[in-house]
């Protein structure tokens, strides 16, 4: 089972829509969560941490589960500019180090 | 924008050459990490380092060593250069505080070992 699984889509939605992302991870001593935006041949780029009581930036909101070990990206009223790969990031501890493990990554394309 | 810098951007080479990827931050972090990609694939870490004399292997393993001689510089050598190491490898450094700090990238190396 991978550390972190993400549905890679592509998900094709509409300028204006609503799409949600969710991501589980397998590690219950994961301490914190992060989503990170990557552009077609770009390195990766944070979007957003993810915290416990769930966080929102502007159009973007992100939620965590612990008990389930699930994490989500809600984006509201698509632009085309969102068009990425959107990676679920977990950081947990690894013999008293922390490590990221990122996620395959779930496409996005937003279409006028 | 971040300060963390790769060289070259684009390597094609030949079959047995030495090669090493450069690396390099300003920020003054101890983190640093490198990670292979391959087209629309997941990152894989291949190698971390926490600071300076400290080098770890990654999940993925690699053929490649690195050094971390200086905070700022954290090199990837590959001592004999084979097709199979084609892919894209990107380089990112993060603050002393690991919780909640942002991992910044470098804008990566693509690699082409014909």
């Amino acid at each position: 089972r991978k550390e972190v699984e993400q549905d890679p889509g592509p998900f094709n939605v509409p300028e204006g829509a609503t799409v949600a992302f969710n991501c589980t991870y397998s590690n219950s001593a994961s301490q914190s969560f992060f989503w990170y935006r990557q552009d077609c041949r770009k390195e990766p780029k944070l979007l957003m941490s993810v915290y416990s009581s769930g966080n929102e930036d502007g159009r973007f909101t992100a939620q965590l589960n612990r008990a389930s070990q699930y994490i989500s990206l809600l984006i509201r009223d698509s632009k085309l500019s969102d068009s990425a790969t959107y990676l679920c990031v977990v950081n947990f501890m690894n013999s008293g180090y922390s490590t990221l493990t990122f996620g395959k990554g779930t496409m996005l394309l937003v279409s006028p | 924008e971040a300060d963390i810098y790769q060289t070259p951007r684009y390597l094609v080479i030949g079959t047995g050459k030495k090669i090493t990827l450069e690396c390099s931050q300003t920020m003054g972090h101890d983190k640093m990490y490198w990670y292979q990609q391959d087209p629309g694939m997941e990152l894989h870490l291949i190698h971390y380092s926490y600071g300076v004399n400290s080098t770890e292997k990654g999940d993925l393993s690699s053929e490649s060593t690195v050094s971390r001689i200086r905070t700022e510089h954290f090199p990837l050598t590959l001592e004999s250069a084979r097709p199979s190491h084609t892919s894209q490898y990107l380089c990112a450094s993060r603050d002393r505080d690991w919780l909640n700090t942002e991992a910044f990238f470098g804008q990566g190396t693509r690699l082409t070992v014909v």
